[in-house]
Protein backbone atom coordinates (compact mmCIF):
# COMPACT_ATOMS: atom_id res chain seq x y z
CA UNK A 1 0.00 0.00 0.00
CA UNK A 2 1.22 3.17 -1.26
CA UNK A 3 1.23 6.34 1.18
CA UNK A 4 2.73 9.81 1.32
CA UNK A 5 2.67 12.36 3.81
CA UNK A 6 3.26 16.07 3.63
CA UNK A 7 5.44 18.00 6.33
CA UNK A 8 6.72 21.47 6.73
CA UNK A 9 5.76 24.99 8.53
CA UNK A 10 1.99 26.17 8.36
CA UNK A 11 3.11 29.70 8.43
CA UNK A 12 6.10 31.33 6.48
CA UNK A 13 6.23 35.37 5.39
CA UNK A 14 6.64 36.75 2.05
CA UNK A 15 10.23 36.15 0.76
CA UNK A 16 10.97 33.80 3.10
CA UNK A 17 11.80 30.27 1.53
CA UNK A 18 9.47 27.29 2.10
CA UNK A 19 10.69 23.60 2.56
CA UNK A 20 8.26 20.97 2.31
CA UNK A 21 9.01 17.01 2.82
CA UNK A 22 6.94 14.24 1.52
CA UNK A 23 7.53 11.04 3.31
CA UNK A 24 6.51 7.87 1.71
CA UNK A 25 6.04 4.19 2.17
CA UNK A 26 5.02 1.18 -0.32
CA UNK A 27 7.62 2.33 -3.04
CA UNK A 28 11.13 2.93 -3.69
CA UNK A 29 12.31 6.04 -5.84
CA UNK A 30 15.12 4.06 -7.30
CA UNK A 31 12.44 1.13 -8.24
CA UNK A 32 12.69 2.55 -12.55
CA UNK A 33 9.38 4.56 -13.85
CA UNK A 34 8.69 5.81 -10.34
CA UNK A 35 8.45 9.42 -9.31
CA UNK A 36 6.46 11.90 -6.95
CA UNK A 37 5.07 15.33 -7.73
CA UNK A 38 4.10 18.02 -6.09
CA UNK A 39 0.77 19.80 -6.61
CA UNK A 40 -0.89 22.79 -4.86
CA UNK A 41 -4.08 24.11 -4.33
CA UNK A 42 -5.33 27.67 -3.35
CA UNK A 43 -7.79 27.98 -0.78
CA UNK A 44 -11.40 27.36 -3.00
CA UNK A 45 -9.15 27.02 -6.35
CA UNK A 46 -8.13 24.54 -8.81
CA UNK A 47 -5.16 22.19 -8.72
CA UNK A 48 -2.18 23.17 -9.80
CA UNK A 49 1.07 21.45 -10.43
CA UNK A 50 4.36 22.37 -9.44
CA UNK A 51 7.08 19.86 -10.08
CA UNK A 52 7.99 15.84 -10.78
CA UNK A 53 11.26 13.82 -9.81
CA UNK A 54 11.84 10.40 -11.05
CA UNK A 55 13.29 7.90 -10.01
CA UNK A 56 16.15 8.63 -12.36
CA UNK A 57 16.77 11.94 -11.14
CA UNK A 58 15.68 14.14 -14.05
CA UNK A 59 13.79 16.65 -12.61
CA UNK A 60 10.91 18.78 -14.23
CA UNK A 61 9.27 21.79 -13.02
CA UNK A 62 6.46 24.19 -13.66
CA UNK A 63 7.56 27.06 -16.59
CA UNK A 64 6.16 29.64 -14.52
CA UNK A 65 7.58 28.92 -11.55
CA UNK A 66 10.82 27.50 -12.05
CA UNK A 67 13.40 30.01 -11.06
CA UNK A 68 11.70 29.52 -7.77
CA UNK A 69 11.25 25.82 -7.26
CA UNK A 70 14.03 23.22 -6.38
CA UNK A 71 12.73 19.60 -6.19
CA UNK A 72 15.40 16.57 -4.18
CA UNK A 73 15.50 12.85 -3.06
CA UNK A 74 16.85 11.34 -0.50
CA UNK A 75 16.03 7.71 -1.42
CA UNK A 76 17.33 5.84 2.03
CA UNK A 77 15.09 7.77 3.62
CA UNK A 78 12.16 7.77 1.21
CA UNK A 79 11.87 11.66 1.23
CA UNK A 80 11.24 13.97 -2.03
CA UNK A 81 12.05 17.55 -1.07
CA UNK A 82 10.57 20.54 -2.33
CA UNK A 83 11.87 24.35 -1.78
CA UNK A 84 9.93 27.46 -2.87
CA UNK A 85 11.89 30.45 -2.78
CA UNK A 86 10.64 34.40 -2.38
CA UNK A 87 7.10 33.42 -1.18
CA UNK A 88 4.00 35.68 -1.43
CA UNK A 89 0.86 35.31 0.14
CA UNK A 90 -0.55 34.56 -3.42
CA UNK A 91 1.33 31.42 -2.73
CA UNK A 92 -1.14 30.39 0.15
CA UNK A 93 -1.87 27.29 -0.80
CA UNK A 94 -2.71 23.56 0.17
CA UNK A 95 0.33 21.58 -1.08
CA UNK A 96 0.50 17.65 -1.93
CA UNK A 97 2.50 15.73 -2.80
CA UNK A 98 1.66 12.48 -4.99
CA UNK A 99 2.69 9.39 -6.16
CA UNK A 100 3.93 8.69 -10.29
CA UNK A 101 3.39 5.36 -11.33
CA UNK A 102 5.00 4.05 -14.11
CA UNK A 103 2.62 5.02 -16.21
CA UNK A 104 2.33 8.90 -15.73
CA UNK A 105 -0.09 8.92 -13.67
CA UNK A 106 -0.70 10.44 -10.13
CA UNK A 107 -2.20 7.96 -8.82
CA UNK A 108 -1.57 8.20 -4.99
CA UNK A 109 -1.69 11.62 -3.39
CA UNK A 110 -0.93 12.59 0.35
CA UNK A 111 -3.78 14.27 2.88
CA UNK A 112 -1.53 17.80 1.61
CA UNK A 113 -0.56 20.83 3.80
CA UNK A 114 -2.09 24.29 4.26
CA UNK A 115 0.51 26.88 4.03
CA UNK A 116 -0.08 30.31 4.82
CA UNK A 117 2.24 33.13 3.75
CA UNK A 118 1.80 36.76 5.45
CA UNK A 119 2.85 39.54 4.40
CA UNK B 1 0.81 24.25 -22.54
CA UNK B 2 -2.13 22.58 -22.76
CA UNK B 3 -4.92 24.49 -21.54
CA UNK B 4 -7.96 21.98 -19.98
CA UNK B 5 -11.34 23.44 -19.67
CA UNK B 6 -13.78 21.49 -18.23
CA UNK B 7 -18.14 22.36 -18.93
CA UNK B 8 -20.05 23.47 -16.89
CA UNK B 9 -18.18 25.00 -14.30
CA UNK B 10 -21.12 23.46 -11.95
CA UNK B 11 -23.87 21.70 -12.35
CA UNK B 12 -26.59 19.93 -9.57
CA UNK B 13 -28.21 17.08 -10.35
CA UNK B 14 -31.22 14.83 -8.87
CA UNK B 15 -30.50 11.51 -7.18
CA UNK B 16 -30.63 8.95 -9.40
CA UNK B 17 -29.81 10.61 -12.55
CA UNK B 18 -27.11 11.09 -14.90
CA UNK B 19 -24.48 13.88 -14.59
CA UNK B 20 -22.23 14.65 -17.23
CA UNK B 21 -18.81 16.82 -17.38
CA UNK B 22 -16.73 17.74 -20.05
CA UNK B 23 -13.38 18.16 -20.52
CA UNK B 24 -11.57 19.91 -23.76
CA UNK B 25 -7.46 20.18 -24.36
CA UNK B 26 -6.11 22.90 -26.59
CA UNK B 27 -3.98 19.77 -28.34
CA UNK B 28 -4.34 16.51 -28.81
CA UNK B 29 -3.54 14.27 -25.80
CA UNK B 30 -4.10 11.03 -27.89
CA UNK B 31 -0.18 9.49 -28.67
CA UNK B 32 -0.84 7.56 -31.95
CA UNK B 33 2.00 5.42 -31.26
CA UNK B 34 0.31 3.39 -28.30
CA UNK B 35 -3.04 4.67 -29.29
CA UNK B 36 -3.72 5.86 -25.41
CA UNK B 37 -5.44 9.19 -24.23
CA UNK B 38 -2.96 10.67 -21.50
CA UNK B 39 -6.28 11.90 -19.64
CA UNK B 40 -7.11 11.40 -16.11
CA UNK B 41 -10.26 12.32 -13.81
CA UNK B 42 -9.94 13.25 -10.26
CA UNK B 43 -12.88 13.46 -7.84
CA UNK B 44 -12.04 16.01 -4.53
CA UNK B 45 -14.69 15.99 -1.84
CA UNK B 46 -14.06 18.52 0.39
CA UNK B 47 -10.88 18.51 3.38
CA UNK B 48 -10.19 15.76 0.94
CA UNK B 49 -6.86 15.46 -1.35
CA UNK B 50 -7.77 14.33 -5.23
CA UNK B 51 -8.67 10.54 -5.68
CA UNK B 52 -8.15 9.56 -9.01
CA UNK B 53 -11.14 7.66 -10.30
CA UNK B 54 -10.24 7.50 -14.61
CA UNK B 55 -6.75 7.18 -16.31
CA UNK B 56 -6.19 6.38 -19.93
CA UNK B 57 -9.69 8.59 -20.59
CA UNK B 58 -11.83 5.43 -19.74
CA UNK B 59 -9.82 2.86 -17.51
CA UNK B 60 -11.94 2.74 -13.97
CA UNK B 61 -9.26 3.08 -11.05
CA UNK B 62 -9.17 -0.29 -8.53
CA UNK B 63 -12.28 0.00 -6.28
CA UNK B 64 -14.50 2.65 -8.28
CA UNK B 65 -18.23 2.25 -8.70
CA UNK B 66 -19.08 1.08 -12.13
CA UNK B 67 -21.20 4.44 -12.15
CA UNK B 68 -18.66 6.22 -13.14
CA UNK B 69 -17.04 5.91 -16.74
CA UNK B 70 -15.13 7.62 -19.29
CA UNK B 71 -14.84 8.46 -22.98
CA UNK B 72 -13.58 10.43 -25.43
CA UNK B 73 -10.55 10.93 -27.53
CA UNK B 74 -7.84 13.62 -28.60
CA UNK B 75 -9.30 16.96 -27.52
CA UNK B 76 -12.55 15.93 -26.04
CA UNK B 77 -13.42 14.12 -22.93
CA UNK B 78 -16.40 13.21 -20.64
CA UNK B 79 -16.92 12.10 -17.31
CA UNK B 80 -20.30 10.31 -16.74
CA UNK B 81 -21.81 9.25 -13.65
CA UNK B 82 -24.71 7.19 -14.80
CA UNK B 83 -27.10 7.49 -11.10
CA UNK B 84 -25.66 10.51 -9.06
CA UNK B 85 -25.61 8.93 -5.16
CA UNK B 86 -25.22 11.23 -2.58
CA UNK B 87 -21.43 10.45 -1.54
CA UNK B 88 -21.10 11.70 -5.28
CA UNK B 89 -20.82 15.19 -4.08
CA UNK B 90 -17.46 16.46 -5.22
CA UNK B 91 -15.52 18.43 -7.52
CA UNK B 92 -14.47 16.57 -10.10
CA UNK B 93 -11.31 17.54 -12.43
CA UNK B 94 -9.43 16.70 -15.41
CA UNK B 95 -5.73 16.48 -16.09
CA UNK B 96 -3.70 15.76 -19.14
CA UNK B 97 -0.24 13.69 -18.22
CA UNK B 98 0.92 13.98 -21.82
CA UNK B 99 3.60 16.41 -21.64
CA UNK B 100 4.97 18.56 -19.12
CA UNK B 101 3.67 20.96 -17.66
CA UNK B 102 0.74 19.10 -15.98
CA UNK B 103 -2.27 20.49 -16.21
CA UNK B 104 -5.68 20.00 -14.90
CA UNK B 105 -9.20 21.73 -15.61
CA UNK B 106 -10.48 24.54 -13.43
CA UNK B 107 -13.09 21.87 -11.88
CA UNK B 108 -16.42 21.20 -12.17
CA UNK B 109 -18.64 21.34 -9.03
CA UNK B 110 -21.23 18.86 -8.54
CA UNK B 111 -24.40 18.82 -6.42
CA UNK B 112 -27.46 17.26 -5.35
CA UNK B 113 -30.66 18.98 -6.96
Amino acid sequence: QITLKESGPTLVKSTQTLTLTCTFSGFSLSTNGMGVGWIRQPPGKALEWLALIHWDDDKRYSPSLKSRLAITKDTSRNQVVLQMTNMDPVDTATYYCAHRDDEGIFDVWGRGTLVTVSS
Amino acid sequence: DIVMTQSPDSLAVSLGERATINCKSSQTILYTSNNKNYLAWYQQKPGQPPKLLIYWASIREFGVPDRFSGSGSGTDFTLTISSLQAEDVAVYYCQQYYTIPRTFGQGTKVEIK
